[in-house]
């Protein structure tokens, strides 16, 4: 079982929609993190939050809005996607950011299809 | 800016048979090194990871990986390869100073035949 709890599994959403993905940790972690992963390619870092502070933005377009309301969760605004954003969007967190010994922990996914 | 090169697309093995699977990194120091693998329909769980010592490290599930600095390497390795192990394997390599955010490789799909 994951300790990195992600919801929806799976969303199908139009063009026009506005939906939101969640992800959750309860590990006391203080790092959260958003990457996208399309089929068949490695994980691609989109934002990092340490201490619920948005530290990195991978250059990742407007229409992606990121949100940390606590150091428990992670959300990812979602608002005029592009069939091309359609992926599996993963979070992840670690203790922390700045640490070597900080591996990340990954949830299980949002799978987005953009139609 | 670090990198990672897994030469691999695809490795298929018989089950009960040895497994080495190739990463090489770049980078101008010794960096972070870690193995994770991806079930289908799944997140990516760490296998194993090297920061500094022992060159030869021991994972979850039986796996092991050895840092090879003369050569750029940190090849995964398994004795004995079960059904359950057929998945998708990345090797991430993150700097030594700095964030530590690893940076992965496009993956190896391992098949294993019964």
């Amino acid at each position: 079982d994951t300790e990195v709890t992600q919801t929806p599994k799976h969303l199908v959403m139009g063009m026009t929609n506005k939906k939101s993905l969640k992800c959750e940790q309860h590990m006391g972690h203080r790092a959260m993190y958003w990457y996208k992963q399309k089929a068949k390619k490695p994980p691609e870092l989109m934002f990092v939050y340490s201490y619920e502070k948005l530290s990195i933005n991978e250059s990742v377009p407007s229409r992606f809005s990121p949100e940390c309301p606590n150091s428990s969760l992670l959300n990812l605004h979602l608002h005029a996607l592009q069939p091309e954003d359609s992926a599996l969007y993963l979070c992840a967190s670690s203790q922390d950011s700045g640490s070597y010994n900080s591996p990340l922990h990954f949830g299980n996914g949002t799978r987005l299809t953009v139609t | 800016a670090q990198s990672v090169t897994q030469p691999d697309i695809h490795i298929t093995v018989s089950e009960g048979a040895s497994l080495e699977l190739r990463c090489n990194y770049s980078y101008g120091a010794t960096p972070y090194l870690f193995w994770y693998v991806q079930s289908p329909g799944q997140g990516l769980q760490l296998l194993l990871k090297y920061f500094s010592g022992d060159t030869l490290v021991q994972g979850i599930k039986g796996f092991e990986a050895e840092f090879k600095r003369s050569q750029s390497s940190f090849n995964l390795r398994k004795p004995s390869v079960h059904w359950s192990d057929a998945a998708e394997y990345f090797c991430a390599v993150a700097p030594s100073g700095g964030s530590y955010i690893p940076t992965f490789g496009r993956g190896t799909s391992l098949i294993v035949h019964p």
